[in-house]
């Protein structure tokens, strides 16, 4: 069974200040979703890291996919109140289109 | 991406009823998934909604349980029956293939459900 550990679980920071999200696994995935999803709505993508090593920027947020395709983070620089949601890592289990989440990390900012 | 509108929003029902959550896309979408989701926690995966034959459901979740159409490309329900406080969740329908990429979904959403 593949599984996904996602951390830290909750987090809550000042505004201004770095911080990284962890998802790892012992499994191999062929591709990384990360989604960011606000209350009452449903997660919207981010990004989709696909290559071992690959680092993808989407203005203050870093993505990275692990060389071994095994594990992902997420890395926000001088976070804002805006950031504040949970966010969501979600491995594609191959040629099925089915993805496994991660716990997911809920983030707050405070101003 | 595709727009995804999901029908209730929300809706609080009595215990033993039956709600039938509905899923429409803009587009034609390849695959179709139903997910539930505890408020502030992580999406659990009910079925794989598929065109034209029956669902493929996830272990623990049943078809007697959660029934789900598909009748074309485009549109999807999900009931949940003889409901109990222990179904109250949200609900989300998402899509996948749309941008030719099987491994990217969008969601719709969400149905916030609670049973009394």
């Amino acid at each position: 069974t593949q599984l996904l550990e996602q951390s830290p679980q909750f987090l809550s920071i000042q505004e201004g200040e770095n911080l990284t999200v962890y998802c790892n696994s012992s499994s191999v995935f062929s591709s990384l979703q990360w989604y960011r999803q606000e209350p009452g709505e449903g997660p919207v993508l981010l990004v989709t890291v696909v290559t071992g090593g690959e680092v993808k920027k989407l203005k203050r947020l870093t993505f990275q996919f692990g060389d071994a395709r095994k594990d992902s983070s997420l890395h926000i620089t001088a976070a804002q109140p805006g950031d504040t949601g949970l966010y969501l890592c979600a491995g594609a289990i191959s040629y099925t289109g089915k993805l496994i989440f991660g716990q997911g990390t809920t983030l707050q900012v405070k101003p | 991406s595709a727009v995804i509108s999901q029908k209730p929003s929300r809706d609080i029902c009595q215990r033993g009823t039956s709600l039938t959550i509905q899923c429409q896309v803009d587009s034609q979408v390849t695959m179709m998934f139903w997910y539930r989701q505890q408020p502030g926690q992580s999406l659990t995966l009910i079925a794989t909604a598929n065109q034209g034959s029956e669902a493929t459901y996830e272990s623990g979740f049943v078809i007697d349980k959660f029934p789900i159409s598909r009748p074309n490309l485009t549109f999807s329900t999900l009931t949940v029956s003889n409901m109990s406080p222990e179904d109250s969740s949200i609900y989300l329908c998402s899509v996948g293939g749309t941008s030719g990429r099987y491994y990217e979904q969008y969601f719709g959403p969400g149905t916030r459900l609670t049973v009394t």
